[in-house]
């Protein structure tokens, strides 16, 4: 089945503690994205990444870092998590080429105490 | 500044055709429009995308005025699963492009 899978699912961890959320698709997409969801603010992307070494910053970048060694996978990493950076998590995937038409993952939900 | 107005709720009957709205005067003329669907707190769904045609398939029609500046996304036969945050996005195609998601038109399909 073709899918975006995204690991952990849940996640309670404390200030400071470096985290990371991996994400994967079998679908041999080149283009890539994460993005948080906050209550009243919709969904805004963090990173996104064309293709393998290529990644870039969307419109939330700060306090997060991304890697695109592998074309399956791309992890989001937090060095040190705050408690701003609570919120739901999507990674999501799609061809680079032709329509936007993306596919997400399950969703990661982050708490940082 | 959004490219799309859309209303922030409604709802409709289960079995009878839900008709979502989007407003999008200042859209391109290389910019498609797609809607995506949110149910409770899972990941976004694509339903369906067009240019200046009408568009249908298996979920959805999709119906774009001539002069493309507002649309409207028909679910024929609404079922309580469909009940969810209906995204109304305009963006061209590309390499670079990205889909910005707003706040969405919450749909409530009623027993």
């Amino acid at each position: 089945e073709a899918q975006v899978t995204q690991n952990p699912r849940y996640l309670i961890t404390v200030t400071g503690k470096k985290l990371t959320v991996t994400c994967s698709q079998n679908m041999n997409h080149e283009y890539m994205s994460w993005y948080r969801q906050d209550p009243g603010l919709g969904l805004r992307q963090i990173y996104y990444s064309m293709n393998v070494e290529v990644t870039d910053k969307g419109d939330v970048p700060e306090g997060y870092k991304v890697s695109r060694k592998e074309k399956r996978n791309f992890p989001l990493i937090l060095e040190s998590p705050s408690p701003n950076q609570t919120s739901l998590y999507f990674c999501a995937s799609r061809w680079d080429r032709g329509a936007n038409v993306l596919t997400f993952g399950a969703g990661s939900r982050l708490t940082v105490l | 500044d959004a490219k799309t107005t859309q209303p922030p709720s409604m709802d409709c009957a289960e079995g009878r055709a839900a008709n979502l709205p989007c407003n999008h005067s200042t859209i391109s003329g290389n910019e498609y429009v797609y809607w995506y669907r949110q149910i409770h707190s899972q990941g976004p769904q694509y339903i369906i995308h067009g240019l200046k045609n009408n568009e249908t398939n298996e979920m959805a029609s999709l119906i774009i005025t001539e002069d493309r500046k507002s649309s409207t996304l028909i679910l024929p036969h609404a079922t309580l699963r469909d009940t969810a945050v209906y995204y109304c996005i305009v963006e061209s195609t590309g390499a670079n492009s990205k889909l910005t998601f707003g706040k969405g038109i919450t749909l409530s399909v009623r027993p």
